[in-house]
């Protein structure tokens, strides 16, 4: 199947401070990038659909000025965390999906351990 | 909101048929199911999907029934590695969202 990786896999900053999170997928071009968190022993939750060329959709109640995503090629999709609080802590996975005829096939990356101290 | 149910945990011995069920009865006649699946502190992994046929592949059988209310996800032969927890999805119409339930948390024992 196809890859996305993501970068960093974990990460630990200071409270205040923006954290930056990229998704890449190595071996194809993605129609559509996601962006979802989760919380220990929690489902993932999406926070926001990223197209390539055009603004981030977001879920409701996710703030997009705290969660900034760019999506500057069909291979690559960023998510800032600025301003990162401890409440920021969580696991952060994106996935990438290929749109088909008949279905779509998403993968997801390895995720990112977000701490903040 | 996501629209499917599962059980929140289920047991299997090493060796022995993994049967996963899940409801959905509210799906849309072009709406595919998806299986996934995510080890701990890893992103999910691709099982199989369908949207009306049973379908296998070299991971797992996916049963869905005739009404496609509900289906069942099947491995044949689980081992340990297959502790997981496992997701039934149905895809969003006319989007690429993916919503996660709650999941299926199978813990395969000796």
């Amino acid at each position: 199947g196809a890859v996305v990786s993501q970068h960093p896999s974990w990460v630990i900053c200071k409270s205040g401070t923006s954290v930056k999170i990229e998704c890449r997928s190595l071996d194809f071009q993605a129609t559509t990038m996601f962006w979802y968190r989760q919380f220990p022993k929690k489902s993932l939750m999406l926070m926001a659909t990223s197209n390539e060329g055009s603004k981030a959709t977001y879920e409701q109640g996710v703030e997009k000025d705290k969660f900034l995503i760019n999506h500057a090629s069909l291979t690559l999709s960023t998510l800032t965390v600025t301003s990162a609080h401890p409440e920021d802590s969580s696991f952060y996975i994106c996935s990438a999906s290929i749109r088909r005829p008949m279905n779509t096939e998403a993968f997801f990356g390895q995720g990112t351990r977000l701490t903040v101290v | 909101d996501a629209k499917t149910t599962q059980p929140p945990s289920m047991d299997c011995a090493e060796g022995r048929a993994a049967n996963l069920p899940c409801n959905h009865s509210t799906i849309s006649g072009n709406e595919y199911v998806y299986w996934y699946r995510q080890i701990h502190s890893q992103g999910p992994q691709y099982i199989i999907h369908g949207l009306k046929n049973n379908e296998t592949n070299e991971m797992a059988s996916l049963i869905i029934t005739e009404d496609r209310k509900s289906s069942t996800l099947i491995l044949p032969h689980a081992t340990l590695r297959d502790t997981a927890v496992y997701y039934c999805i149905v895809r969003v119409v006319d989007t690429d969202k993916l919503i996660f339930g709650t999941g299926t948390r199978l813990q395969v024992f000796p």
